[in-house]
């Protein structure tokens, strides 16, 4: 099994609708964060977390939120999809300090 | 000034050849580095870390120049399996910074 896991793998949604992307974790990483990836303009932080209770806003994060429901899990959520977010979203996790980053699979999604 | 910004793409080479990115960080705090490798959209992978002024790993070399607040990832006798696009990351606050990627095509 995956270290971090993403669900789904793939969504197409229709604007206007709320979706939840899931990440969890088995590596008891205590950071966790969500990416998004566009062609040409790599990997973008949406949101971050140290900790169940410390969350925080990444350069991108409009349009979007997060929950950390425990250590292992943080969601992502999108309240109303537009297409401007159709893009690969990765969750990644790491330890403390400056430690490499492990990576999901990615969760494609389509905003159409 | 970006806080993490690669060399554009992409880089077209034969195999056998030597081939350099750089990367540029705007943070002259930075204490560690890393170059990740991503396969067709595929999750990101740990290549190199980098945390004083260089590593090696058999072909592959990555220096940190902190006067210039760089650091380059040397690839020599490429492979075709090299060809990926490689992404400079650089802790800051506890986020991890990505640059927008280079894209290698090593070619028969």
């Amino acid at each position: 099994d995956a270290d971090v896991t993403q669900t789904p793998r793939n969504r197409i949604t229709k604007t206007g609708k709320r979706i939840m992307l899931e990440c969890s974790q088995t590596k008891g990483h205590d950071r966790m964060y969500w990416y998004r990836q566009d062609p040409g303009l790599g990997l973008r932080l949406i949101y971050y977390s140290f900790d169940v209770k410390d969350i925080n806003k990444g350069e991108i994060s409009d349009g979007y939120s997060v929950s950390r429901q425990a250590q292992a899990k943080f969601s992502l959520s999108l309240e109303s999809a537009i297409p401007n977010q159709t893009a690969l979203y990765f969750c990644a996790t790491s330890g403390s300090g400056t430690t490499e980053a492990f990576f999901g699979q990615g969760t494609r999604l389509t905003v159409v | 000034r970006k806080e993490v910004e690669q060399d554009p793409g992409p880089f077209n080479v034969p195999e056998g050849a030597t081939v350099a990115f750089n990367c540029t960080y705007s943070n002259s705090a930075s204490q560690s580095f890393f170059w990740y490798r991503q396969d067709c959209r595929k999750e990101p992978k740990l290549l190199m870390s980098v945390y004083s002024s260089g590593n090696e790993d058999g072909r592959f070399t990555a220096q940190l120049n902190r006067a210039s607040q760089y650091i380059s990832l040397l690839i020599r006798d490429s492979k075709l399996s090299d060809s990926a696009t490689y992404l400079c990351v650089v802790p800051q606050g506890g986020k991890l910074i990505f640059g927008q990627g280079t894209e290698l095509s090593v070619k028969p």
